[in-house]
């Protein structure tokens, strides 16, 4: 069975501070997908990013970074420079393949709040 | 390019109600899920589809709830006999199905049972 675990369950920082958003995932699998999800106010969640378990570099997309280390089986987020807008709960998820489907598991969130 | 659309947005029903929900998928994608998320919890599997065929269920799953996908176009999810326990938010998500894809999610269906 897979498992993900988002231990910090909010957090509040102020504009301009950054912020690392922990994942942890447990799976036997040695093949896995790893997944960020924001989900601000309104509710949609909007992918962030996808990895899989044979790709451990680091990555970078303007003002966010992900650290995917299999060695601890994390995969976090960082957040540089935060900015209001960056406010939402943000969901790690996996998945694996199975001839009956990838469906996601995710973690519980955590609620980030970034105060101007 | 449009994304996963979901009908009604909001479902406030009485507890013993039935009530259908209806997703549709980004076109040419044949692999469509459905996932619920109750407050303060992330989205939890309910069930999925390759094409019309559905592949998986999860034991969530109970006998009140039922999931079609005529002509492996858009999905209808029901429940029947609601109870206060099933208020949540369904979301729907699709993917294109070639490998472990990314999933794209829609807004969402908010039900709150009375």
């Amino acid at each position: 069975a897979q498992k993900v675990t988002q231990a910090q369950t909010e957090i509040s920082v102020v504009e301009k501070e950054d912020v690392t958003l922990d994942c942890v995932y447990e799976t036997r699998d040695t093949t896995y997908y790893l997944f960020w999800y924001k989900q601000p106010p309104s509710g949609e969640l909007v992918f962030l990013i996808r990895r899989n378990s044979f790709d451990e570099q680091n990555e970078i997309s303007g003002r966010y970074s992900w650290n995917f280390q299999k060695s601890t089986s994390s995969f976090n987020f960082t957040i540089t420079a935060s900015q209001v807008v960056d406010s939402a709960v943000y969901f790690c998820a996996l998945s694996v393949k199975k001839s009956s489907g990838d469906k996601l598991t995710f973690g519980t969130g955590t609620r980030l709040a970034v105060r101007p | 390019d449009t994304g996963v659309s979901q009908d009604p947005r909001h479902k406030i029903t009485k507890r013993g109600q039935n009530v259908t929900f209806r997703c549709d998928p980004i076109s040419e994608h044949n692999r469509l899920y459905w996932y619920r998320q109750t407050l303060g919890q992330g989205p939890e599997f309910l069930t999925y589809f390759q094409n019309e065929a559905q592949l998986e269920k999860s034991r969530l799953l109970s006998d009140r709830f039922s999931a079609e996908r005529p002509k492996g176009s858009f999905s209808t999810l029901e429940i029947q006999r609601t109870e206060q326990g099933d208020s949540a938010m369904y979301l729907c998500a699709s993917s294109l199905g070639q490998r472990t894809d990314t999933q794209y999610f829609g807004p969402g269906t908010r039900l709150t049972v009375l």
